[in-house]
């Protein structure tokens, strides 16, 4: 049983704000939520965590749902850079490794 | 410059044969992974070390060993290689395992078996 639901594919314009959702409707209370990004021919890159509520940084925001079964990635002003695969995963162990799913690949058009 | 160091970028190797893949970080890190992925399928979680020692294997085949001769390498030794071993693997570190850490990875070492 996946531990997170991603759409597949999402399509965006340049200076477009895109919302990438996650449902981790089994997600534990000593689990985490963290987003990762691929570009090809790249290894994955860290992007944002949380545990609940509303994180941001320079690269992006995370909302959390209130009972924490539902995460949104919001990536404001995306550029030709921003297309990439977007892996949300849940976890609070890394020794046990991240588990990537098929994730989001977010197309961006000039 | 890149902080976690891959060799070869690239491998093509016979059939039967034995490869090392090479890991190196220089982030200070004290946990180092081994990832790898196949063509159109998700990332696969291999071997966790932390301080040198083996601390995750999610890998079913012994053909595949790691090696950490020292605190900041992890390398990965295939043995009797397949064509289905073919793949992307990537080397990952982090600074401790806990919720609050990032996970770095490298480039990848593309291996080809033919």
């Amino acid at each position: 049983l996946a531990k997170t639901t991603q759409p597949p594919s999402m399509e965006a314009y340049e200076g477009q704000e895109v919302n990438v959702s996650c449902s981790h409707t089994n997600i534990a209370t000593s689990e985490y939520i963290y987003w990762y990004r691929q570009v090809p021919h790249q290894g994955p890159q860290f992007i944002i965590q949380g545990y609940k509520d509303y994180v941001v940084n320079e690269v992006a925001s995370l909302f959390i749902s209130a009972d924490r079964k539902l995460s949104t990635l919001s990536l404001p002003w995306v550029s030709l850079r921003d297309a990439a695969v977007y892996y949300c995963i849940v976890t609070d162990n890394y020794a046990q490794g991240l588990t990537f799913g098929l994730g989001t690949r977010v197309s961006v058009f000039p | 410059d890149p902080k976690i160091i891959q060799k070869p970028k690239y491998l093509v190797a016979v059939t039967g044969s034995e490869k090392i893949l090479i890991c190196e970080q220089y982030l200070g890190h004290n946990a180092m992974y081994w990832y790898r992925q196949s063509a159109k399928k998700p990332l696969e979680f291999m071997f966790s070390y932390s301080y040198q020692k083996l601390m995750d294997n999610q890998t079913a085949s012994s053909r595949f060993q790691p090696q950490s001769s020292k605190k900041n390498h992890l390398d990965l030794q295939i043995t009797a290689l397949k064509p289905d071993d073919s793949a992307t693997y990537f080397c990952a570190s982090s600074q401790e395992r806990t919720p609050n850490t990032e996970v770095f990875f490298g480039k990848g070492t593309r291996l080809t078996v033919v």
